[in-house]
Order: structure tokens, then sequence, then C-alpha cells
């Protein structure tokens, strides 16, 4: 079975400092990990994707993410927030053969001007 | 936008009544899915469509949930006998044919209120 988890459900940051959001998965087979994200009254947005290859993999909107995979983690990053990346984050995982995507419950991030 | 619309875009009904929502996905889209997400939640897959062919279906699609997509363009999800348990947000997405098909281009969802 697949899994992701997302720990936190609230990041809070300052305007143009580093952000990170966690996320943790669990799947048999070598993962296809992507992130997301949803603004108030849209749809979810692709940001980004690791399907193989580099470990840093580089989305919208200036994030990055890094697969880690003795740690089964793929963080999302950003070198410095804008007040405009408030929005809800999602992790999502797709194993080997599967057709859907298994979603984490999201992360609130804030970022305060 | 993505390209994806859904109507309608909110929808209060009371319990017991049956409800029919619609997915026009990109048109050069040939994969559509439809996920459902509760408060506090992630999207939850609930079924999948290539084509016309309704391919997978989630445990979580009761009988009285139904999807089709008679043309192979847009979709419907009707829930029928509506409960409380089923206020949700909707969300359809489509994914094109070939290499890029693990990344799926949501709509807006449509809000369900079941009283």
């Amino acid at each position: 079975a697949q899994s992701v988890a997302q720990p936190e459900d609230q990041v809070n940051v300052a305007e143009g400092n580093p952000l990170t959001v966690k996320c943790t998965y669990s799947v048999s087979g070598n993962p296809y990990l992507f992130w997301y994200v949803q603004y108030p009254n849209r749809g979810l947005q692709f940001l980004l994707k690791y399907i193989t290859g580099d470990n840093l993999v580089k989305g919208s909107y200036g994030f990055e993410a890094e697969f880690n995979k003795s740690q089964t983690s793929f963080h999302l990053k950003k070198p410095s927030a804008l007040v405009s990346d408030s929005a809800l984050y999602f992790c999502a995982v797709r194993g080997p053969g599967a057709n859907n995507l298994f979603f984490g419950t999201g992360t609130r991030l804030t970022v305060i001007p | 936008d993505t390209g994806v619309s859904q109507d309608p875009r909110h929808k209060i009904t009371k319990r017991g009544q049956n409800v029919t929502f619609r997915c026009d996905p990109i048109s050069e889209h040939n994969r559509l899915y439809w996920y459902r997400q509760t408060l506090g939640q992630g999207p939850e897959f609930l079924t999948y469509f290539q084509n016309e062919a309704q391919l997978e279906k989630s445990r979580l699609l009761s009988d009285r949930f139904s999807a089709e997509r008679p043309k192979g363009s847009f979709s419907t999800l009707e829930i029928q006998r509506t409960e409380q348990g089923d206020s949700a947000m909707y969300l359809c997405a489509s994914v094109p044919a070939g290499g890029r098909a693990y990344e799926q281009y949501f709509g807006p969802g449509t809000r369900l209120t079941v009283t």
C-alpha cells in the first residue's frame, strides 16, 4: 500500500526567509512523487515532480524539492518565501503501475510579511 | 486556470436527494479522474476513465455513486440518495495521453453540502 505523511498541519515563515514543507512516503518500488498547491477557490496546481534522475528537482514559482530515498522523504523548499506563497500544499505519491495519485493531508503555509 | 472546468461550483441539497456534477476536461486529454476532498484531508481517488472506459473504481465509490464519460469528453458524477457524509469538494482532473500522464490538471471543484 502507498501512503504519504505531511507531519505539519501548519507552517509559518517570515517573508524572505527560506521555507521547508515536509513530506515522507511509503510505497513499494520506486515512487513517483509530486507537490501540488491549492489556493482558495482554485483547483490544485501542479508544482513539481520526481520520477527519476537528480534528487533535487525544480518546479514552478521558484520551488524545489529534494528526494531522499534513505529517509523516504520529499521535502518542498524555497530559498526566499513570498507572501503570495501562502496556500495549502499537498504532497502526493503514485506507486509503480498505479493509475491514481495518493495525497497527504496537506500543510497550510503562511508567509508573514 | 488549468483549463479543466466543473459545474456547478457549489451545490446545496437536502439529504436523500440526487445530485449530478459535470467535468469538462482539457480537450486533448484522454484520461479523467474524480477525487473527493473532505475538510482537512487531501483528495481521495474515486474513479478513473481512459476515453469513455471506466478503468478503475475506488472502494470509496459506493453503489450510490455512478460516473460516466459517454463520448470520451466530459464526465458526470451522480450521487443518489445523498447523505450528510457526502458533503465534500468533488474534484476532477484530466491527464494527457503519453509520457506526461502522471501530471494531473485539476478543475476548481464542486463543493457539495448536504443538509
